[in-house]
């Protein structure tokens, strides 16, 4: 089967930790992108990657860090400057063939950190 | 740069009636248009897309949304809602080119007997 994957589903943390939340995919896109999700918030865009070994900030980069040594995996790492991280995490990813395609997402990953 | 704006943050409907969620974007060029729906604790399910040509489009679980350039909107209908429609509504913008999507803050839609 295609897709994206997360993993894990929960994370716990403690509070000055880093963390690094997986996202996986199979699908041979060539775009990634890591977005953030509050209550009443909707999804706010972290960082993006269009290409291996690029990536850009996205509204919300402060606190985050990301890799991309693999067209397949996009790490995102929650670090200890990050004043609120805990909130649910989607990684998504999209072809960017000719035209307009739409972003697929995996299941997410909920963090919380005490 | 463009925006989404989805007005209703709650919408609640009885089970069988009609369905309406309002999106308003901010683009200045043609934008491609895209509805999400997430059930709680998931990710995000395509339900339809706009790109270009006819303004009506169909989707899936019996969705679809007009595009109405005039008014910039792009709103999602569904004849007779069922309870597993419940779950929370993305509107998504994307301008021309590979920039990420834009999302509105979503709508919750919650169904009863």
């Amino acid at each position: 089967d295609g897709g994206i994957t997360q993993s894990p589903k929960y994370l716990f943390r403690k509070e000055g930790q880093n963390v690094t939340l997986s996202c996986e995919q199979n699908l041979n896109h060539d775009a990634m992108y890591w977005y953030r999700q509050d209550p009443g918030q909707g999804l706010r865009l972290i960082y993006y990657s269009q290409i291996v070994n690029d990536f850009q900030k996205g509204d919300i980069a402060e606190g985050y860090s990301v890799s991309r040594e693999k067209k397949e995996s996009f790490p995102l790492t929650v670090t200890s400057a990050q004043k609120n991280p805990t909130a649910f995490y989607l990684c998504a990813s999209r072809s960017l063939d000719p035209g307009w395609n739409e972003q697929y997402f995996g299941p997410g990953t909920r963090l919380t950190v005490t | 740069a463009q925006s989404v704006t989805q007005p209703d943050i709650h919408i609640t409907v009885s089970e069988g009636a009609s369905l309406e969620l309002r999106c308003n974007y901010s683009y200045g060029a043609t934008p491609y248009l895209f509805w999400y729906v997430q059930s709680p604790g998931q990710g995000l399910q395509l339900l339809l897309k706009y790109f270009s040509g006819d303004t009506l489009v169909q989707g899936i679980k019996g969705f679809e949304a007009e595009f109405k350039r005039s008014q910039s909107s792009f709103n999602l209908r569904k004849p007779s809602v069922h309870w597993s429609d419940a779950a929370e509504y993305f509107c998504a913008v994307g301008a021309s080119g590979n920039t990420p999507l834009v999302f509105g803050k979503g709508t919750r839609l919650s169904v009863i007997a």
